[in-house]
């Protein structure tokens, strides 16, 4: 079964230090990935894609992802983190078929430190 | 604002009452989505339309109907509400091809059934 994980529930980064949040996935097929951002009682954005070429890959508010074929992982960073970064990341993944269904991890939340 | 609108934002329901969860989007999208979000169990697909004129179960249908009612507007129906469906709802759209374009969401019906 297709899957993706993020192995942590919740991460701590002081600002101004650099931040990472991890995905691994499991699907079958060359996998399309993403990151979404949710704040408090919104609903999720986008943030990234990965569906082929460039393995890092640059999106919304300075954050940025590494796709590691052989480690299955997309991981999430940023160079610098700001207290406004704090919210719910969701990464998810896909492969092209009839129904293009995207499938979610379960969220990692993120808190910078002040 | 272009987007996906959902209505209510909140609602109350005892168990056993009806309702349904209106979700329409503005942006000429052929695919729309059900999906609930519960606390450490991230998102979850509950029924999605791959166009109009079509609906397919997701990974928790049981207790949901839906309807693509036409090319804008898909909506969910909770026939006799429990307590288990007490989540925080939230439609998506997107192109045909929504993996190469992600989905846009809704800001999300927050519902408790007691």
């Amino acid at each position: 079964a297709q899957s993706v994980a993020q192995p942590e529930d919740q991460v701590n980064v002081a600002e101004g230090n650099p931040l990472t949040v991890k995905c691994t996935y499991s699907v079958s097929g060359n996998p399309y990935l993403f990151w979404y951002v949710q704040y408090p009682n919104r609903g999720l954005q986008f943030l990234l894609k990965y569906i082929t070429g460039d393995n890092l890959v640059k999106g919304s508010y300075g954050f940025e992802a590494e796709f590691n074929k052989s480690q299955t992982s997309f991981h999430l960073k940023k160079p610098s983190a700001l207290v406004s970064d704090s919210a719910l990341y969701f990464c998810a993944a896909a492969v092209r078929n009839r129904d293009d269904k995207i499938i979610f991890g379960k969220g990692t939340r993120l808190h910078i430190l002040p | 604002n272009a987007g996906v609108t959902q209505t209510p934002k909140f609602q109350v329901l005892k168990t056993g009452q009806s309702m349904t969860l209106q979700c329409a989007q503005d942006m000429n999208h052929n695919s729309m989505y059900w999906y609930r979000q519960d606390p450490g169990m991230g998102l979850r697909l509950i029924y999605y339309s791959a166009s109009e004129g079509t609906t397919d179960k997701g990974e928790v249908p049981n207790g949901y109907n839906v309807s693509r009612l036409n090319k804008r507007e898909f909506s969910l129906r909770l026939e006799s509400a429990a307590p288990s469906q007490t989540s925080v709802y939230f439609c998506a759209s997107s192109e045909l091809q929504g993996i190469n374009y992600g989905y846009t969401f809704g800001s999300g019906t927050r519902l408790t059934v007691v």
